[in-house]
């Protein structure tokens, strides 16, 4: 398909261990989004990438997690000694540039023991 | 703190009926505009989106922008229940990323 994809669509991990989320943007798209959505909740912001500029790490809640964009591309986000209050629906959102419409993947549901 | 507030709801119309579903937003920079439909479980979905003063049409959908009011609404029109849903008032950041509302939860009784 022609959307954003994430993997995995699911991940049950312990607590401590260090987890990657993987987002491949709509072909095209310059400008990628990570969110954070937990149960019940609305969507938190982490991090934006724009073309090759620096990412904007504002929203990003600890120094646990980090993330990354190769080749203007596919993007990583990584959790390393993950917590309970990480679990949470990570959604990641593509779009042409800036004040352009974002377009969701199916997200990454993912639940720490 | 930038900030869009809408109505938690639920907000309950019956079938056949307009849903107005409201959204006020802090920074007045802010240029894009986007609604979105979230259902339960399932990622959100973009359903509109406007960028200058007025109202913008599509199919049943209506959205209306006022900037000078910072308030930014969404008519659905002949309600269906597959309509129901949560929906999303988004608004751009000065960083580019999107400021979501909590969401309204609209249901539509057959």
């Amino acid at each position: 398909g022609a959307g954003v994809s994430q993997s995995p669509s699911n991940k049950v991990t312990e607590k401590g261990k260090d987890v990657e989320l993987r987002c491949d943007p709509i072909s095209g798209h310059t400008a990628l989004y990570w969110y954070r959505q937990s149960l019940g909740q609305g969507l938190e912001f982490l991090i934006y990438f724009q073309g090759n500029s620096a990412p904007d790490k504002s929203g990003l809640p600890s120094d646990r997690f980090s993330a990354e964009r190769t080749g203007g591309s596919v993007s990583t986000l990584t959790i390393q000694r993950t917590q309970q209050e990480d679990s949470a629906v990570y959604l990641c959102a593509s779009s042409l540039g800036v004040d352009q419409p974002q377009h969701f993947g199916d997200g990454t549901r993912l639940s720490i023991l | 703190q930038k900030e869009v507030e809408q109505n938690s709801g639920p907000l309950s119309v019956p079938e056949g009926a307009i849903a107005s579903l409201n959204c006020t937003y802090s920074d007045r920079v802010s240029q894009s505009f986007f609604w979105y439909r979230q259902y339960s479980g399932k990622s959100p979905e973009l359903i509109m989106s406007i960028y200058s003063n007025g109202d913008k049409e599509d199919g049943r959908f209506t959205a209306q922008l006022n900037k000078a009011s910072q308030y930014v609404s969404l008519l659905i029109r002949d309600s269906q229940p597959s309509d129901s849903a949560t929906y999303l008032c988004a608004v751009t950041g000065s960083q580019g990323n999107l400021i979501f509302g909590k969401g309204t939860k609209l249901s539509v009784k057959p």
